[in-house]
């Protein structure tokens, strides 16, 4: 089926370890997106890509990395884990204007120890 | 600066109650568009309804209604005759604009939960 797809589902960390979060799409959007998801916060963006090769900050980018080398992956990275990085990611895409909606993956659930 | 706002935080209704969810909302965009979004236990986010800042048109789909109004940067959302198949998180956003592109903003989310 047609749609955003996020590995792993879910993953635990000791603290300081690195590791990466991935995200691939098949609808060709052009925008893709990492929020992160906190009991009683709502969905936070952290960063966002407007299209392959560029990326920017969202409002909790602190922390993560981000990569679009290919117009169908948005890689989320955290380069020293710690726990109050413990959260749920989901990854979005959509049309540039975003007027259809974006389309969420099915969330990865990080625990950090 | 964009911001949404979700007031109620919880609701807890009897099955075939009809319940209203608040959403308000602050932009400086004169084109934007609102959304909501549910996320039930199994904690997809599924996406319900999009409305753009030129259409106040009010829409009813099946069980559900919004009520959209600029004057009050309101984007509420009814849903009639609950079921307890509506117990979920139930988000509000707003796409707003930046160099960068376009983003989602959510509230924080209202817990619905429908008893029998």
């Amino acid at each position: 089926n047609a749609g955003v797809t996020q590995t792993p589902k879910f993953q635990v960390l000791k603290t300081g370890q690195s590791m990466t979060l991935q995200c691939a799409q098949d609808m060709n959007h052009n925008s893709m997106y990492w929020y992160r998801q906190d009991p009683g916060m709502g969905l936070r963006l952290i960063y966002y890509s407007a299209s392959e090769g560029t990326t920017d900050k969202g409002e909790v980018p602190d922390g993560y990395n981000v990569s679009r080398l290919k117009k169908q992956n948005f890689l989320l990275g955290l380069e020293s884990a710690a726990p109050s990085q413990t959260s749920v990611y989901f990854c979005a895409s959509s049309e540039p204007t975003g007027r259809i909606g974006y389309t969420f993956g099915s969330g990865t659930r990080l625990t950090v120890v | 600066a964009q911001k949404v706002t979700q007031a109620q935080t919880e609701i807890s209704v009897v099955e075939k109650e009809d319940v209203t969810l608040d959403c308000v909302y602050e932009t400086r965009d004169t084109t934007y568009y609102l959304f909501w979004y549910k996320q039930p236990p199994s904690g997809e986010l599924v996406f319900l309804i999009r409305r753009n800042s030129f259409d106040e048109q009010n829409e009813i789909s099946g069980r559900y209604s919004w009520n959209f109004q600029k004057s009050t940067s309101s984007f509420n959302f009814t849903i009639t005759a609950s079921q307890v198949v509506d117990s979920a998180v139930y988000f509000c956003a707003l796409r707003y604009w930046s160099q960068a592109g376009t983003a989602l903003i959510f509230g924080k989310g209202t817990t619905l939960s429908v008893s029998s």
